[in-house]
């Protein structure tokens, strides 16, 4: 299988923990996103990295999360200090993105299921 | 902020009905992505529409984009149990990211 990959697909804590999600995206694909979804809700944006430059960060991103893609090719999902209000799904996503066409079209893993107790 | 309304938020019919569930904004949005998720997994890509007034089917499921790219459809023809699922529209803008509605979750029983 070469689509998107996430771990683990699901993690209990307990609050005031730190969790860390990995994600491995389809392997040509240069960019990658971090989503964050609530019962009811679509996915909301978090964050994003073109290879390992991390370009844009959403205002849902606290302090407390810290996001990594060191070559460029896997990401780390790092929540410190886990809260309740954290539990949801982290879904990750890759596309390819080049210079000319580009609909970003987003191929997404099938994401880590947080549960803060 | 660019926001994506999609209505109705919630559809139960029988198997062999039509439905068509809209997706609105006030922003124009450069390409539109329509997905399925299950529950406990990830949304899935149906497709993708670029140009105003473009019109794409997939079998059954016919995706048509607003000629403002504003809005766009999804019309489903002689429904099935499998197509059971939360359909969620997302909207780009630029080379950034995708802003995601609320989707319509469907239930279609046999």
């Amino acid at each position: 299988d070469t689509g998107v990959s996430q771990n683990p697909r699901h993690k209990i804590t307990k609050r005031g923990q730190n969790v860390t999600f990995r994600c491995d995206p389809i392997s040509e694909h240069n960019r990658l996103y971090w989503y964050r979804q609530t019962l009811g809700q679509g996915p909301e944006f978090l964050t994003y990295f073109q290879n390992e430059a991390q370009l844009e960060k959403s205002r849902l991103l606290s302090d407390r999360f810290s996001a990594e893609r060191p070559k460029g090719s896997f990401s780390t999902l790092e929540i410190q200090r886990t809260e309740q209000g954290d539990s949801a799904m982290y879904l990750c996503a890759s596309s390819s993105f080049s210079s000319g066409f580009f609909y970003n079209e987003q191929f997404f893993g099938p994401g880590t299921r947080l549960t803060v107790l | 902020t660019q926001l994506l309304e999609q209505s109705p938020q919630f559809l139960s019919i029988q198997e062999g009905e039509n439905l068509t569930v809209y997706c609105n904004s006030s922003s124009v949005f450069s390409s539109l992505q329509w997905y399925r998720q299950e529950p406990g997994e990830g949304p899935v890509l149906l497709v993708t529409v670029v140009t105003g007034g473009e019109v794409k089917k997939l079998k059954r499921l016919t995706f048509q984009f607003g000629d403002a790219r504003k809005d766009s459809s999804l019309h489903i023809t002689a429904a099935q149990p499998g197509d059971t699922g939360l359909y969620l529209c997302a909207g780009a803008s630029g080379y950034s990211t995708l802003t995601f509605g609320k989707g319509t979750m469907l239930l279609v029983s046999p």
